[in-house]
C-alpha cells in the first residue's frame, strides 16, 4: 500500500485565498484524522470522520475552515478565506477499528503558507 | 480535557548513550499511550505504546514506563544512533488523543 497520500506538499497563497488540501486515506481505514501543526502549538487534532461520518469538528479554529469526505478513498479540508496565522503544516492520518486506540497512519503533510 | 506536557524540548547525546523523554497528562481516565517519531520532511510515525494495564514495555533498544498513580509516563532509547535523530511526541487519550509539544533528539556521532 502506498500509505496515506497527501496533496499538495507545499502551497503558498496570498490572503484572502481559498486553499483546499487533499488527503487519500490508506484502503480499508475507516477512521480520518486532519491535524495541524505549528512550532506554536504543536499537532492539533481539527477534526476526524468515520466511515465518511463527520465525528467530531471542535478542533476546527473557525467557520473558514470546511473539511469533507465525500467517500472512503478521498477527503478535503478546505480554507476560505486564507490568513498568514492559518500558515502550518496539515496532516492527514488514518486508522483502522478503534476510535483513538489504533495506530494513526500519517501522510507526509501540506506546509501551507500564507503571505 | 487532557493536556500533556512534554519535557525536554531539545536533547542533545553521542552516539551510544541512553536518551530519555518524559510526559506528563491530566486526566486521570487516560487509558492509551503512544509514541511517535517525526523524521524531517515526514508524517509522525507510531514507534511504541502502552496501555494502562501495563507499567512497561520493551522493543528492542526502545522501552516505555507509565506511572498511573503519579500521571506520568517515560521514553527511553538506549544505545542511540544517528538514525535516532528526529522529533518525538508522546500522547496520550481519554476521550481523543492528544499529542505533546515534541523533543527535538539529536545524537552525535
Amino acid at each position: 500500500d502506498a500509505g496515506v497520500i497527501q496533496s499538495p506538499r507545499h502551497e503558498v497563497t496570498e490572503m484572502g485565498q481559498e486553499v483546499t488540501l487533499r488527503c487519500k486515506p490508506i484502503s480499508g481505514h475507516d477512521y480520518l484524522f486532519w491535524y495541524r501543526q505549528t512550532m506554536m502549538r504543536g499537532l492539533e487534532l481539527l477534526i476526524y470522520f468515520n466511515n465518511n461520518v463527520p465525528i467530531d469538528d471542535s478542533g476546527m479554529p473557525e467557520d473558514r475552515f470546511s473539511a469533507k469526505m465525500p467517500n472512503a478513498s478521498f477527503s478535503t479540508l478546505k480554507i476560505q478565506p486564507s490568513e498568514p496565522r492559518d500558515s502550518a503544516v496539515y496532516f492527514c492520518a488514518s486508522s483502522f477499528g478503534t476510535r483513538h486506540t489504533g495506530e494513526l497512519f500519517f501522510g507526509e503533510g501540506s506546509r501551507l503558507t500564507v503571505l | 480535557g487532557e493536556n500533556v506536557e512534554q519535557h525536554p524540548s531539545t536533547l542533545s547525546v553521542q552516539e551510544g548513550d541512553s536518551a530519555v523523554i518524559k510526559c506528563t497528562y491530566s486526566d486521570s481516565a487516560s487509558n492509551y499511550f503512544p509514541w511517535y517519531k517525526q523524521e524531517l520532511g515526514k508524517g509522525p510515525q507510531l514507534i511504541i505504546d502502552i496501555r494502562s494495564n501495563v507499567g512497561e514495555k520493551k522493543d528492542q533498544r526502545i522501552a516505555v514506563t507509565l506511572n498511573k498513580t503519579a500521571k506520568h509516563f517515560s521514553l527511553h532509547i538506549t544505545e542511540t544512533q544517528p538514525e535516532d535523530s528526529a522529533v518525538y511526541f508522546c500522547a496520550a487519550r481519554a476521550d481523543k488523543l492528544i499529542f505533546g509539544t515534541g523533543t527535538r533528539l539529536q545524537v552525535f556521532p
